[in-house]
């Protein structure tokens, strides 16, 4: 079983590039997200979904933007890179909210 | 407003001890409650989940929590620790409503098991 899938694993970006972190998931999840990991500081929710066409902002948006046309697929989108986009970004997928989510092995993303 | 705290940055512990990793939530009426772990380079993978019933919970690879409302607390045990035990370890909690609540996460726990 495939799970949650993340593309790319590595990425480095210049300041005020733009680029499309991928995430699908094949088990058939209404919820999915998008965090993102910093040292110390524990996972970020960054925007979720609670099924397709249906987004919103977590606790740290600004930056970012998702999509979700599909079950399967939730692309996160950074228009302007920054420093402070430097992280390692995780995309999650759960049935239900009383159940445990299901993560992919992260994007390194370095923003210079 | 929902929080999780996990109090300590790092446990060390000696192979064949035991094991507790503390959290401690607030939310705004009942909880779910979850354990995941995190290898290096790794995702995060979930461990075991309080939602509702017994107060003890256990989970994979020989790991529990107990459920404290009283103290609002759900610690991590575990009877003996492994040196393959050594990882990241976050709570996170969730409030039980009608409607759609996010998911917070502690600033996670490193655990280190020695030989």
């Amino acid at each position: 079983n495939a799970g949650v899938t993340q593309t790319p694993k590595f990425r480095i970006l210049k300041i005020g590039q733009s680029m499309t972190l991928q995430c699908t998931q094949d088990m058939n999840h209404n919820y999915m997200y998008w965090y993102r990991q910093d040292p110390g500081m524990g996972l970020k929710l960054i925007y979720y979904s609670v099924g397709a066409g249906i987004t919103d902002k977590g606790e740290v948006p600004n930056g970012y933007n998702v999509s979700r046309s599909t079950t399967e697929d939730f692309p996160l989108r950074l228009e302007l890179a920054a420093p402070s986009q430097t992280s390692v970004y995780f995309c999650a997928s759960s049935y239900s909210q009383s159940t445990e989510a299901f993560f992919g092995q992260g994007t390194r993303l370095t923003v210079v | 407003a929902q929080s999780v705290a996990q109090p300590e940055d790092q446990v060390n512990v000696a192979e064949g001890n035991p094991l507790t990793v503390k959290c401690t939530y607030s939310v705004s009426g009942n909880p779910y409650l979850f354990w995941y772990v995190q290898y290096p380079n790794r995702g995060l993978q979930f461990l075991l989940k309080y939602i509702t019933g017994d107060n003890l919970v256990k989970g994979s690879y020989g790991f529990e929590a107990e459920f404290n409302k009283s103290q609002t607390s759900f610690h991590l045990k575990k009877p003996s620790a492994l040196v393959s035990d050594s990882a990241l370890y976050f709570c996170a909690v969730r409030v039980m409503n009608s409607g759609y609540s996010t998911l917070t996460f502690g600033k996670g726990t490193m655990l280190l098991v020695s030989p």
